[in-house]
C-alpha cells in the first residue's frame, strides 16, 4: 500500500514554544490530508482536512489559530502547535488519501512541559 | 451525519482462539468499510477493507464479512497469534472521491500466549 510519512515521532518542547509536525506522502500525490488527534485508549478525533493549495476545514471545536495547518504541496502537509501548553500534550496523527483509501502515518508523540 | 458502533471494547482470547470484532454503522449511502490495526505508539495500518458490493473478503487469517441490510460488518481473526495484539478500529464512509471515514472507538485485542 501507499507510504505516509510523519516527522518527528517523539517531541518534547516547553510551554509556550510551537511545534511543527509535517506529513508526507512518499509515492502518491495527495490533494487531501487529514489531522487526527488521539488520548490515551480512545479512538482518533479529527482535527481538519488539509487541502493543498487552499485553507484547511476545521472541526468544531478545534482552534485554527492554534493548529496553523500548511498543504503547500501534493505530498506535504505540516501541522504547527503554536504556543503550546501542557494540555496540548497528546498523540497527533496524520493521513493521506490515495483513491480513496486513507493511509496513517506513524504519529508524533508532544509532550509539552 | 454517519454513526460507526463497534463491539466489544476489549477482548481477550488464547492463543490459537478465533477473535470476532462487530461494527454497525447508521448511514445506508456508506459502501466502503475499512479496518486498521493500531499497535501501542504507532499509527493505524490498514488491514483489510470491504465495498458494499462483496459480502465477505477474506486474507489469510483475517476475514471481513458485511451485510448491508442490517448494517453491520465484522472482522474475524482465526487462529490468532501474541503478535495479534493491538487496538482494531472499523470504519464506514462513502468511498470514492474525498471523503471522510467514520471510525469506531477501538476495539484491544489482547492474545495470550
Amino acid at each position: 500500500g501507499a507510504v505516509v510519512s510523519q516527522h518527528p515521532s517523539r517531541v518534547i518542547c516547553k510551554s509556550g514554544t510551537s511545534v511543527k509536525i509535517e506529513c508526507r506522502s512518499l509515492d502518491f500525490q495527495a490533494t487531501t490530508m487529514f489531522w487526527y488527534r488521539q488520548f490515551p485508549k480512545k479512538s482518533l478525533m479529527l482535527m481538519a482536512t488539509s487541502n493543498e493549495g487552499s485553507k484547511a476545514t476545521y472541526e468544531q471545536g478545534v482552534e485554527k489559530d492554534k493548529f496553523l495547518i500548511n498543504h503547500a504541496s501534493l505530498t506535504l502537509s505540516t501541522l504547527t502547535v503554536t504556543s503550546a501548553h501542557p494540555e496540548d500534550s497528546s498523540f497527533y496523527i496524520c493521513s493521506a488519501q490515495e483513491r480513496g483509501i486513507q493511509y496513517f502515518g506513524a504519529g508524533t508523540r508532544l509532550s509539552v512541559l | 451525519g454517519e454513526n460507526v458502533e463497534q463491539h466489544p471494547s476489549t477482548l481477550s482470547v488464547q492463543e490459537g482462539d478465533s477473535a470476532v470484532i462487530k461494527c454497525t454503522y447508521s448511514d445506508s449511502a456508506s459502501n466502503y468499510f475499512p479496518w486498521y490495526k493500531q499497535e501501542l505508539g504507532k499509527g493505524p495500518q490498514l488491514i483489510i477493507d470491504i465495498r458494499s458490493n462483496v459480502g465477505e473478503k477474506k486474507d489469510q487469517r483475517i476475514a471481513v464479512t458485511l451485510n448491508k441490510t442490517a448494517k453491520h460488518f465484522s472482522l474475524h481473526i482465526t487462529e490468532t497469534q501474541p503478535e495479534d495484539s493491538a487496538v482494531y478500529f472499523c470504519a464506514a464512509s462513502i468511498g470514492g472521491g474525498s471523503y471522510i471515514p467514520t471510525f469506531g472507538r477501538g476495539t484491544s485485542l489482547i492474545v495470550h500466549p
